[in-house]
């Protein structure tokens, strides 16, 4: 089994729907929880991040992690042309390992 | 702050050439990272280095990877001889110390090995 699991799409959708993004993972001693985009032909940026567990918001944006069941998601509220990219879960510990445990990453396409 | 700082953008070189990707991290940022992207795995890790010493360098394929940071401000990972199954996007990221959650991403190397 795979740390993380991402299904990699493609998702299409029409503009202004929202858009929900999963990735399930299997270590709970993870504690960091990030959502990357990434454009065609560009490196990943980060999006936004989650400690520990519950929800975050920002703008059209929310990250929540359920850690009972181990699985993390990112809505996308009125989504928008400008939205299609690749969405890639990571998740990692503190501490002196750096390294991101990373999923494949979901395309996601929204139709104006 | 230009970014994290990667060259060339696109190179295309023949099977059993030396191939040399540059990187430049940000200024400040402690932890430079190097990933190769394919469709079929994803983003793995080759080596990381903090303050210029190589930490974890468990992900470099083989010995014909190998990468250098001889100060902080600039680093090259090196492929030689080349083959076609190390085309890839090759990225370089920083981060700094106590911020586990953010990398900054280079633009990429997009290397075709022929």
């Amino acid at each position: 089994q795979k740390e993380v699991e991402q299904d990699p799409g493609p998702l299409s959708v029409p503009e202004g729907a929202i858009v929900s993004l999963n990735c399930t993972y299997s270590n709970s001693a993870f504690q960091y929880f990030m959502w990357y985009r990434q454009y065609s032909r560009k490196g990943p940026e980060l999006l936004m991040y989650t400690y520990s567990s519950g929800n975050k918001e920002d703008g059209r944006f929310t990250a929540q992690v359920d850690k009972s069941s181990k699985y993390i998601s990112l809505f996308i509220r009125d989504s928008q042309p400008s939205d299609s990219a690749t969405y890639l879960c990571a998740i990692t510990n503190a501490g002196n390992n750096r390294k991101l445990i990373w999923g494949l990453g979901t395309s996601l396409a929204v139709n104006p | 702050d230009a970014g994290v700082i990667q060259s060339p953008r696109h190179e295309v070189t023949e099977m059993g050439q030396e191939v040399t990707l540059r990187c430049k991290p940000i200024s400040g940022h402690d932890y430079l990272f190097w990933y190769r992207q394919t469709m079929m795995r994803g983003l793995e890790l080759l080596i990381y280095f903090n303050n210029n010493v190589p930490i974890d360098d468990s992900g470099m394929p083989e010995d014909r990877f190998s990468a250098k940071m001889p100060n902080a401000s600039f680093s090259t990972l090196k492929i030689q001889p080349s083959e076609p199954r190390d085309s890839a996007v090759y990225f370089c990221a920083s981060s700094q110390t106590g911020i586990y959650y953010g990398y900054t991403f280079g633009s990429g190397t997009r290397l075709t090995v022929v």
